[in-house]
């Protein structure tokens, strides 16, 4: 069974400042992992992925991710936040092989921005 | 051009009413989900049709019924509706089955039972 743990349901940072979001799954075989981001009143587009190969994952909208192995973790930061950032952001797990399908979505982290 | 759209985006409706929320995506997918979005913004996957065949059927009430009439389409019917079944739902498509492809979101529709 995969699972992910997004440690904050709240967080507030300064225009212009760092952003990170945790994120850290459980899955016994190699996982994939997405971050999604929601806006309000939209559906979900998704940042980025991991499947396999380099672990420094680059999204849309200034935002990356890297996966640790040894960590179990796949954090979102961003090196300077824009107003335009605050959303809900989900992480989400899949995995290759049978019934791989499925998404295992985080609970959500709120991220708001202050002028 | 929309990527994967829903309608209604508002539904309300009292207890017991039937509805359909309709789903539809041009991006070409052979995958198609129906997610659940509660209060609490927690997203729960509920079914998946693969070139229609259903893939995932999660545990939902029965009352709840997906049908896809051709892999650009995948329908949720919701008979006897309950207050409980209040949520945002929101459609998905991606390429193919498999943990591998991400997944494409309609814009959601938000069910309110009263």
């Amino acid at each position: 069974a995969q699972s992910v743990t997004q440690l904050g349901s709240h967080v507030s940072v300064s225009e212009g400042a760092l952003v990170l979001l945790r994120c850290n799954y459980s899955s016994s075989v190699p996982p994939y992992l997405f971050w999604y981001v929601q806006y309000p009143n939209q559906g979900l587009q998704l940042l980025l992925k991991y499947t396999t190969g380099a672990t420094l994952v680059k999204g849309i909208n200034g935002f990356e991710a890297e996966f640790k192995k040894s960590e179990t973790s796949f954090h979102l930061t961003k090196p300077s936040a824009h107003m335009s950032d605050a959303a809900e952001y989900f992480c989400a797990v899949s995995y290759s092989g049978a019934g791989s399908y499925q998404l295992t979505f985080g609970k959500g982290t709120k991220l708001s921005v202050i002028p | 051009d929309t990527a994967v759209s829903q309608t209604p985006k508002y539904l309300v409706t009292q207890m017991g009413n039937d509805k359909s929320i309709k789903c539809e995506q041009n991006l070409g997918h052979d995958t198609m989900y129906w997610y659940k979005q509660d209060s609490k913004k927690f997203l729960k996957i509920m079914f998946s049709y693969n070139n229609k065949e259903l893939i995932i059927n999660e545990t939902v009430p029965n009352r709840f019924s997906p049908k896809s009439p051709d892999k650009a389409h995948l329908n949720l019917h919701i008979n006897s509706l309950e207050l409980g079944d209040s949520a945002v739902y929101f459609c998905a498509s991606s390429q193919m089955r498999g943990g591998f492809y991400e997944q494409y979101f309609g814009p959601g529709t938000r069910l309110t039972v009263t």
